[in-house]
């Protein structure tokens, strides 16, 4: 069955980094745009970020776009997300999520909390 | 970017009634709309695609319709496990975007 695990989340201070990884089973990760999306606690769903199959095409929210870094390596069915600069306002949890315009399967995702 | 504006934001209802929510888009993104489904503590599950198809292993009690900028999605019976957070998303446009939520709880 399709499964993705995201891991990476932890708590760092305003204008730290962490690198958050998504590994995937249960489908031909090549085969698909993958995507970060995230939630503020208690609040709706916010797109970070999607990548295209081969990696040539790739979009961010303007709320992330310099900061953040998607990436993805299909030999190791994995897709990453490299976050630089963090502020108070990206804590969240994030999912990594299969598909771009319509996102079907979604991991549990992986909590990020800026705080000093 | 294309604001989705959810109503109601809370919809109080007893297991067996009709549920009916409400997605309007600010500009017409003809029917590139997708429904999830929040349970507490649970990633969101697609549950309509294409504004009226069901993803797949979805029950068919859950329907949706529309095109251009209105759309509806219609819960026909309640089942204890349906009440949750519901959001739109369209994908007409990038950059896409969901809406803000409804919340169906129980009465």
């Amino acid at each position: 069955q399709v499964q993705l695990v995201e891991s990476g989340g932890g708590l760092v201070n305003p204008g730290g980094s962490l690198r958050l990884s998504c590994t995937v089973s249960g489908f031909t990760f090549s085969d698909y745009y993958m995507s970060w999306i995230r939630q503020a606690p208690g609040k709706g769903l916010e797109w970070v970020s999607f990548m295209s199959r081969g990696g040539n095409t790739i979009y961010y929210a303007d709320s992330v776009k310099g900061r953040f870094t998607i990436s993805r390596d299909n030999a190791k069915n994995s897709l990453f997300l490299q976050m630089n600069s963090l502020r108070v306002e990206d804590t969240a949890l994030y999912y990594c999520a299969r598909g771009s315009k319509i996102p079907d399967f979604w991991g549990q995702g992986t909590l990020v909390s800026v705080a000093s | 970017e294309i604001v989705l504006t959810q109503s109601p934001g809370t919809l109080s209802l007893s297991p067996g009634e009709r549920a009916t929510l409400s997605c309007r888009a600010s500009e017409s993104i003809t029917s590139s709309l997708a429904w999830y489904q929040q349970r507490p503590g649970q990633a969101p599950r697609l549950l309509i695609y294409d504004a009226s198809s069901r993803a797949t292993g979805i029950p068919d009690r859950f329907g949706g319709s529309g095109s251009g900028t209105d759309f509806t999605l219609t819960i026909s019976r309640l089942e204890p496990e349906d009440f949750a957070v519901y959001y739109c998303q369209q994908y007409g446009y990038s950059p896409y975007t969901f809406g803000q939520g409804t919340k169906l709880e129980i009465k």
